[in-house]
């Protein structure tokens, strides 16, 4: 499995609270993406990154802010909590070098929950 | 974007094979199929990629018409371990650089005994 590790895994906060969660990785991909997943929904994505950095918007991203200062880490940021962000969180790596054909590697998830 | 639309929910009997179609009208010239399967409390893994025609690894066959517009999934004699949700993600490009991934909602397969 790829080296990917999300945390925290759980964490309870309370609405109008910043929240920071951290992806990381040891395979040296490329791209990176944050997810989220709701019932009756599947996976959405937030953001991704596709390099130290580079950063873009996916089909979620209100409300919800990214940083990359380095090829393992992704953060995502929620600079003040409300209960609609309330969801289970997935992070996830691809490609390498200039190539990404689609093949995701997920982390565990992190599941929040605003209170 | 491409976006694309499954079956809500599929079921079946054991051993039997199971096809999960997806339809993608707006593929791009460069944009690869990729399915992905999801157990609950997990994150999804990864099952089979194609770009054209017919592609087999050792769970699963992809079958994708020369229109590319739709795809198909087929899981030989399925067990009771394969009631998953399956997703069907097309590759978008996004600006210079980039490479945007969305999912579709996911089909719920249930296997029964």
């Amino acid at each position: 499995d790829a080296g990917i590790t999300q945390s925290p895994r759980h964490k309870v906060t309370e609405t109008g609270t910043p929240v920071t969660l951290r992806c990381h990785q040891t395979e040296n991909h490329r791209y990176m993406y944050w997810y989220r997943q709701d019932p009756g929904h599947g996976l959405r994505l937030i953001h991704y990154s596709y390099g130290v950095k580079d950063t873009d918007k996916g089909e979620v991203s209100d409300g919800y802010s990214v940083s990359r200062s380095k090829t393992e880490d992704f953060l995502l940021t929620l600079e003040s909590a409300t209960s609609s962000q309330t969801s289970v969180y997935f992070c996830a790596i691809s490609g390498t070098g200039t190539t990404n054909t689609g093949e995701l590697f997920f982390g565990e998830g992190s599941r929040l929950t605003v209170l | 974007l491409a976006k694309t639309t499954q079956p809500i929910s599929m079921d079946s009997y054991e051993g039997q094979e199971v096809n999960i179609t997806c339809s993608h009208n707006n593929i791009a010239t460069n944009d690869y199929i990729t399915w992905y399967q999801q157990f609950p409390s997990q994150g999804p893994r990864f099952i089979i990629q194609g770009y054209k025609t017919k592609v087999t690894n050792e769970v699963a066959s992809l079958f994708i018409p020369a229109d590319r517009k739709s795809s198909t999934l087929s899981l030989p004699r399925v067990s009771l371990s394969d009631t998953a949700v399956y997703y069907c993600l097309v590759g978008a490009r996004s600006g210079a650089g980039s490479y945007q991934l969305t999912f579709g909602k996911g089909t719920k397969l249930s296997v029964i005994p």
